[in-house]
């Protein structure tokens, strides 16, 4: 069946690059998303990028699509300690209507 | 401001007892879907509505209901069924069915059952 891939943490310093990785096994996926969740909140979206598109940038945030491996990345450059949360990966398909999640990677900033 | 309430934030049960979250929206959004978010776990769809007087379920539904009789409003009950109830319950609406519509978030409801 469809799944959606991500490590459980990352670990940066203050002030580098952070880049969130996901891996996704349906190649009908449409649009693929990046939430942000922060301690005991709901989710909110950060961006998302169509299945015809390979990269697309927001200020901070860089999301590159890679559609042949079916890897998705979420780049944060700068990052701050504000940045500090659980990041999740979803694709939507072709197929139906619902939404496939990654678990979620926990950003933990260094000082 | 237009966003998404739930309530209670925080929610505490007696085992056997059936419990009701609120969820209500001023997006004027068409659809809204409930989630359940275990820790470590992605988020897993207990049930969704398209339009009013109109569900589905959704991947875990067993054990819960929902109501849709107006447009803003989308009460989730768990019932004694639930066979583990204590996790975390996020609703979300979209302008249209998820999947090129993106989602909106409530801030959740913890809901601990002992």
């Amino acid at each position: 069946g469809e799944d959606v891939e991500q490590s459980l943490f990352l670990s940066v310093r203050e002030g580098d690059s952070s880049v969130i990785n996901c891996t996704y096994t349906d190649s009908s996926s449409t649009y693929l998303y990046w939430y942000k969740q922060e301690p005991g909140a709901g989710l909110q979206l950060l961006t998302y990028i169509f299945s015809n598109m390979d990269m697309k940038q927001d200020q901070r945030l860089t999301v590159l699509l890679n559609k042949k491996d079916k890897h998705l990345s979420l780049r944060i450059a700068d990052t701050q300690t504000g940045d500090s949360a659980i990041y999740f990966c979803a694709e939507s398909m072709d197929s139906n209507y619902q939404l496939i999640w990654g678990a979620g990677t926990k950003l933990i900033i260094k000082p | 401001d237009g966003g998404i309430t739930q309530s209670p934030k925080y929610l505490f049960r007696k085992e056997g007892q059936n419990v009701t979250l609120s969820c209500e929206q001023n997006l004027n959004h068409d659809a809204m879907y409930w989630y359940r978010q275990d820790p470590g776990q992605g988020l897993r769809l207990i049930y969704y509505s398209q339009i009013v007087n109109d569900f589905q379920k959704g991947d875990i539904a067993e054990g819960y209901s929902v109501s849709r009789e107006k447009k803003e409003s989308f009460p989730l009950t768990v019932t004694s069924a639930q066979k583990n109830p204590t996790a975390f319950y996020l609703c979300a609406s979209s302008v249209r069915e998820q999947g090129d519509s993106p989602l909106h978030f409530g801030n959740g409801t913890r809901l601990t059952v002992t």
